[in-house]
């Protein structure tokens, strides 16, 4: 079975672009995360959705970031305008459910730098 | 409040050297879960093992092993004969079940193996 799926792999942008990341997670999957990592702040979660619906997105910059699930397959982090500090690795994850048994399965991460 | 601590920044071994990494956890529920992801050079966030708060067995698998013990609050990891393949960042990290399966990240320690 495939695994969590993030495009595009490394992304470059000047800042004040806006800068879409992508995320398909394991079918039949009902929960999807998205972490940011940085040197400065470690792993942090942004967002997260349970059946397309946001569940808390507490950890998210709202001014300048959103979070998107049109479908159960599908998610997008957007940042607009996008600026240097948003430079980091953003991780996907999803899961099953909220159960002992659900464990988070990461995608390969999005390396995004913003000059 | 969840809080998990890795105090080993990083750790070199030689090969064939067992090793072993720390993580203590703060948590004021009873029901919880505790992870350690491994992220190797190539950037990707790879589940080892997953542990709920009510099964303090220890586990093995291969060379890995883990130690949980809820007296200390402590959810160790120990390689033995490590290899230089075991080179990477391991993650500790903790999630509850009101939290809705949100992780909390240790900062990480970063291991190398030497030949």
């Amino acid at each position: 079975d495939a695994g969590v799926i993030q495009s595009p792999r490394h992304e470059v942008t000047e800042m004040g672009q806006e800068v879409t990341l992508r995320c398909k997670p394991i079918s039949g999957h009902d929960y999807l995360f998205w972490y940011r990592q940085t040197m400065m702040q470690g792993l942090e979660l942004l967002v997260y959705f349970n059946n397309k619906a946001v569940m808390d997105d507490s950890g998210m910059p709202k001014d300048r970031f959103s979070a998107k699930m049109p479908n159960a397959s599908f998610s997008t982090l957007k940042i607009q305008p996008s600026e240097p500090r948003d430079s980091a690795v953003y991780f996907c994850a999803s899961s099953f459910g909220i159960g002992v048994t659900d464990t988070q399965y990461f995608g390969p991460g999005t390396r995004l730098t913003v000059l | 409040a969840q809080k998990v601590t890795q105090a080993q920044t990083e750790i070199s071994v030689v090969e064939k050297e067992d090793v072993t990494l720390d993580c203590v956890y703060e948590t004021r529920d009873t029901t919880y879960y505790l992870f350690w992801y491994k992220q190797p050079p190539s950037g990707e966030l790879v589940f080892l093992i997953r542990r709920n708060s009510f099964d303090e067995q220890n586990e093995i698998s291969g060379r890995y092993s883990w130690n949980f013990q809820k007296s200390t609050s402590s959810f160790n990891f120990t390689i033995t004969a490590s290899q230089v393949v075991d080179s990477a960042v391991y993650f500790c990290a903790l999630s509850f079940t009101g939290g809705g399966n949100k992780l909390t990240f240790g900062t990480g320690t970063q291991l190398k193996v030497e030949l």
